[in-house]
């Protein structure tokens, strides 16, 4: 059974912090890989990433996928209050549009 | 309509009550999932339609749980015989490329 392991769990910083999460993820035939940000109701979508978009930008996050080691980190920089939330990290194998989801790490930014 | 709808945000029932809930995707996509998340857990899949056809269904999900989408649109998400441990947040998603997700329901059996 694919399997995604995020870490660490849980995370406090600082405002203006910049923040690395991690995405492991175990799966037969890798398809995409997928991370959101979830603050009170539904995820809302980051970045999708894929053999052939392996890095993604937008604004003070920025995610990359590495493939050899299959994992995924996802980066925020300049942190802000408005940052706190779950990220969720998904994947998805090759034949398959079923999403697998970790845990998700849980972030408090601190004024 | 610019995103993934759900109906009803909340529900409340008595234990041994039946729940549907619906799902509306984003129209011009035609993959559509149902998934459960509880607390402090990542959402757990449940089942996923591409077009109206049932493409896969998890083994966890029990036969009390019952998911159509009969003309490739809306979908409807049945529990029968509510259980305590059915209480969680129901979410919706459709997908092109990515997947978007509605603002779920919330499921609350007493």
């Amino acid at each position: 059974e694919d399997k995604v392991v995020q870490s660490p769990l849980s995370l406090v910083v600082h405002e203006g912090d910049t923040v690395t999460l991690n995405c492991s993820y175990e799966v037969t035939n890798f398809r995409s890989l997928l991370w959101y940000k979830q603050e009170k109701k539904a995820p809302t979508f980051l970045f999708m990433l894929t053999s052939s978009g392996i890095e993604k930008k937008s604004g003070r996050l920025s995610s990359i996928l590495d493939k050899k080691e299959l994992s995924s980190i996802l980066n925020i920089t300049a942190t802000q209050t408005g940052d706190s939330a779950i990220y969720l990290c998904a994947e998805a194998a090759s034949g398959t549009y079923k999403y697998i989801f970790g845990t998700g790490t849980r972030l408090k930014v601190l004024a | 309509d610019t995103g993934v709808s759900q109906d009803p945000r909340h529900k409340i029932t008595k234990r041994g009550q039946n729940v549907t809930f619906r799902c509306d995707p984003i129209s011009e996509h035609n993959r559509l999932y149902w998934y459960r998340q509880t607390l402090g857990q990542g959402p757990e899949f449940l089942t996923y339609f591409q077009n109206e056809a049932q493409l896969e269904k998890s083994r966890l999900l029990s036969d009390r749980f019952s998911a159509e989408r009969p003309k490739g649109s809306f979908s409807t998400l049945e529990i029968q015989r509510t259980e305590q441990g059915d209480s969680a947040m129901y979410l919706c998603a459709s997908s092109g490329n990515e997947a978007f997700f509605g603002q779920g329901t919330r499921l609350t059996v007493v």
